[in-house]
């Protein structure tokens, strides 16, 4: 079964402190790990894009991995800021007729001053 | 300035009250899809368009129906609204990689 599993479901940090959010996928064939933030109330945002063959992709203080291996990612953020605040969805790609996004429920992260 | 709008962003009806949500992008994508979230579901495809006239069923397609006259239009339609289908509605248009969120729309059906 397609699925998408993130923790922890949620995270309370210091303004300036590091957080790191995990993601385990089971999607089959897999094509693409993708991360969103989600401000409450309004839409995902794209943050990353990771096909199978990439390791890590940036975007300013966001840096996501993706072990393919053990169908494992992480969404690394540094030196946060109250504007963090925000729900983080890993998203799974498939692929061949299995070309469908499979959601999770997000890591809803609390960045307090 | 590339963005997704939807109309109305609040909508309160009754049950059996026929509703439609608009949804456009600027964008020339030909992808589009409608999804609902709803708390502890997450985000889940209604229908989505790979083009104009070609619409097909996403995971909970039930209640609802779309069109896709044109390329920059995606409406979701409500024949007949009930109360299960109170949610949050997201349309979104997709480019080569990146899929472009709309605002939202929040439905009460009553």
């Amino acid at each position: 079964k397609n699925q998408v599993e993130q923790s922890p479901q949620s995270l309370i940090i210091l303004e300036g402190k590091n957080c790191t959010l995990q993601c385990n996928y089971t999607v089959s064939p897999f094509s693409n790990l993708r991360w969103y933030k989600q401000d409450t109330g309004r839409g995902p945002v794209s943050l990353t894009i990771m096909t199978f063959s990439e390791n890590t992709k940036s975007n300013g203080r966001y840096t996501a991995t993706l072990d393919a291996d053990t169908k494992q990612s992480s969404l690394h953020i540094t030196a946060s800021q109250l504007s963090d605040s925000a729900s983080y969805i890993c998203v799974g790609g498939g692929a061949g007729n299995n070309r469908k996004l499979i959601w999770g429920l997000g890591t809803s992260l609390a960045v307090n001053p | 300035e590339a963005q997704v709008t939807q109309n109305p962003r609040y909508l309160i009806t009754v049950t059996g009250k026929k509703l439609t949500v608009t949804c456009s992008q600027n964008m020339n994508h030909e992808y589009m899809s409608w999804y609902r979230q709803d708390p502890g579901l997450g985000l889940r495809q209604i229908y989505y368009s790979m083009n104009v006239e070609v619409t097909d069923k996403g995971d909970v397609p039930e209640g609802y129906k779309v069109s896709r006259k044109e390329k920059r239009n995606f409406p979701l339609i409500l024949e007949s609204p009930s109360p299960n289908q109170t949610s949050l509605y997201f349309c979104a248009s997709k480019g080569w990689e990146t899929q472009y969120f709309g605002p939202g729309t929040r439905l009460l059906v009553l």
